[in-house]
């Protein structure tokens, strides 16, 4: 089975520190992805890479950045985390393919408060 | 741009009951359509997909058929169990180009079913 798994499950920062969410899969997968999901808006793309060292923004990436130095691991960086990044961060991976039907494998999720 | 909208929520049926989960999405070219479902506690895991027009999803009961006419792709099950309660998402991916399956979800439906 494929796992993804991220650093902590609950989070609690404080306004203008600097946050790491990481990510890890087991699966080889080349493609991985950094969602946020909040009520009533379903999931939003960040940031994603498509190989080591490659990354495109999403639809928000505002406020982010993103590091992939090994295949396996796909960090997420808040900058200067704000009261308006409290969210549910979640991280997927999927196999190789520029095309569009390959499944994405999804994490369990870091809940993230910004005090 | 790419969106998906589903029907409002939260749903909320009683044991056995008829499910309809009605997601209608906006996207050029063609799109791969997917239905994800996050349990309590947990990230998301794929339900169902189809990648071309008239295919359809199926598994654990549950059924959506890619209507390219209608661009819908709506979640039904014939009697639902209480172990079914959980978040339902539509997504889309691969309209408009290389997409490296990157996603685009609607705002998310929350189903609860009574015993």
């Amino acid at each position: 089975d494929v796992k993804v798994t991220q650093s902590s499950r609950y989070l609690v920062k404080r306004t203008g520190e600097k946050v790491f969410l990481e990510c890890v899969q087991d699966m080889d997968h080349e493609n991985m992805f950094w969602y946020r999901q909040d009520p009533g808006l379903g999931l939003r793309l960040i940031y994603f890479s498509y190989d080591v060292k490659m990354k495109e923004k999403g639809d928000i990436p505002e406020g982010y950045s993103v590091s992939r130095e090994k295949k396996e691991r796909f960090s997420l960086i808040l900058e200067s985390a704000s009261t308006n990044q409290t969210s549910m961060y979640l991280c997927a991976s999927s196999p190789y393919g520029t095309d569009s039907q390959e499944t994405q494998y999804f994490g369990p999720g870091t809940r993230l408060l910004v005090l | 741009g790419n969106s998906v909208t589903q029907m409002e929520g939260p749903v909320t049926l009683s044991e056995e009951a008829f499910l309809t989960i009605n997601c209608t999405y906006t996207a050029t070219g063609y799109p791969s359509l997917f239905w994800y479902v996050q349990y309590p506690g947990e990230g998301l895991q794929l339900l169902l997909k189809a990648t071309k027009a008239d295919d359809k999803g199926s598994n654990k009961g549950f059924e959506a058929t890619y209507r390219k006419e209608t661009t819908s792709f709506h979640l039904e099950k014939g009697s639902v169990q209480v172990s079914d309660s959980a978040v339902y998402f539509c997504a889309l991916s691969g309209a408009g180009g290389t997409s490296y399956g990157k996603l685009t979800f609607g705002q998310g439906t929350i189903l609860t079913v009574h015993p």
